[in-house]
Formats: C-alpha cells, structure tokens, sequence
C-alpha cells in the first residue's frame, strides 16, 4: 500500500526566512511518481511539481527547490526568502507509474509567513 | 486554456436531500478524477473515468454516490440521502496521460454543507 506523510502540521516563519517542509513516502512499486500541490485559501489545488523516481536530480524553480532522496523515501521542499503569497496549505503526494492508480495525497503542511 | 471548472462552489442541504455537482475537466483531458477532501485532511480518492468508462472506484464511494461521465466530458456527482458526514470539499481533476507520464490538474472544489 501507498502511504505519505507528512510530519508538519503547521509551520510559520517570518517573511524572507527559508522554509523546508518534509516528505516522506512508502510503496512498494520500484517506478513511481512523486508530486507537490499547494492549496492556498482559495481551495484550488494548484500543481508545484512531479518526479519520477528514476530521476533523483533536485531541481530549481525559482525560489521553490526539491530534495529527491530515494535512500531515505523522502521528497523535500524548500522556500527560499518565503513571501506573505507563499501562505497555504502545501500537499505532497505519490502514484504509480501505471497511470492506473491516483493520488495518495499526505495530510499536508499549513505554512503561515507573517511580514 | 481554461482549467478545470466546477459547480457549485458552494453547496448547504439539509440531511436527506440529494446533491448534484458538476465538473468541467480541461478540453481534450480523457481522464477525470474525483477526490473528497475533509477539514484538515489531503483529498482522498472517490471514482475516475477514461473517457466515459468509470474504470475504478474507492471504497469510500458508498451505494448513495454515483458518477456519471457519460459523453467522456463533464462530469456529475450525486450523493443521495446526504448524511452530516458527506459535508466535505469534493474536488475534480483531469489529466491527460501521454507514455504514462501524466498530471492531474485540480479545479476549485465544490465544498458541501449538510446540516
């Protein structure tokens, strides 16, 4: 069974601070894919990011960066000098590399920023 | 390209009524995902469609719920005989899968009171 958690329920920081909010992930599959959203007040869950699991190269888009660590089942997101619009409620989340299961979201992260 | 849309936004029924929300996946998605999402909680999966087959469903979904994708575009939900427990945001999302690489694209929810 597939299973992501993530630990931080909540976290705040003041504007400009960096921030990393944690993944971790269980399945049994050997090819996956791994996928950020983040959700702000508005309810829309918005696409951030997908890796496959062959892939363990981080990547850089602007200020946003992900930490691909299969040795540790873990998919990390870091913030860089965090804005007040960075305000949400950030999903991890996996599936198979099928197609033919869905998400299996974590419980989330709210991430606050206060100027 | 508009994303995916979904109505109503909102929704307040009194225990025992029925319900019928609408999705509006992004044009040419053959793929149609819908997620339930409680307070605090990532959104969990209820049923998804290829095309106009309804490929698999979640034991969430229980006999008071039906999906329907019937011309392989939008989409309706219907919970009958809504219980307090139905009350919850229901997402929709679509994607279009190319060489089992695929991204789900969520709408705005459609969030459900029952009193």
């Amino acid at each position: 069974a597939q299973k992501v958690t993530q630990a931080q329920t909540e976290i705040s920081v003041v504007e400009k601070e960096d921030v990393t909010l944690d993944c971790v992930y269980e399945t049994r599959d050997t090819t996956y894919y791994l996928f950020w959203y983040k959700q702000p007040p508005s309810g829309e869950l918005v696409f951030l990011i997908r890796r496959n699991s062959f892939d363990e190269q981080n990547e850089i888009s602007g200020r946003y960066s992900w930490n691909f660590q299969k040795s540790t089942s873990s998919f990390n997101f870091t913030i860089t000098a965090s804005q007040v619009v960075d305000s949400a409620v950030y999903f991890c989340a996996l599936s198979d590399l099928s197609g033919n299961t869905p998400l299996v979201f974590g419980k989330g992260t709210r991430l606050s920023v206060i100027a | 390209d508009t994303g995916v849309s979904q109505n109503p936004r909102h929704k307040i029924t009194k225990r025992g009524q029925n319900v019928t929300f609408r999705c509006d996946p992004i044009s040419e998605h053959n793929r149609l995902y819908w997620y339930r999402q409680t307070l605090g909680q990532g959104p969990e999966f209820l049923t998804y469609f290829q095309n106009e087959a309804q490929l698999e469903k979640s034991r969430l979904l229980s006999d008071r719920f039906s999906a329907e994708r019937p011309k392989g575009s939008f989409s309706t939900l219907e919970i009958q005989r809504t219980e307090q427990g139905d009350s919850a945001m229901y997402l929709c999302a679509s994607s279009f899968p190319v060489e089992y690489q695929e991204t789900q694209y969520f709408g705005p929810g459609t969030r459900l009171l029952v009193l």
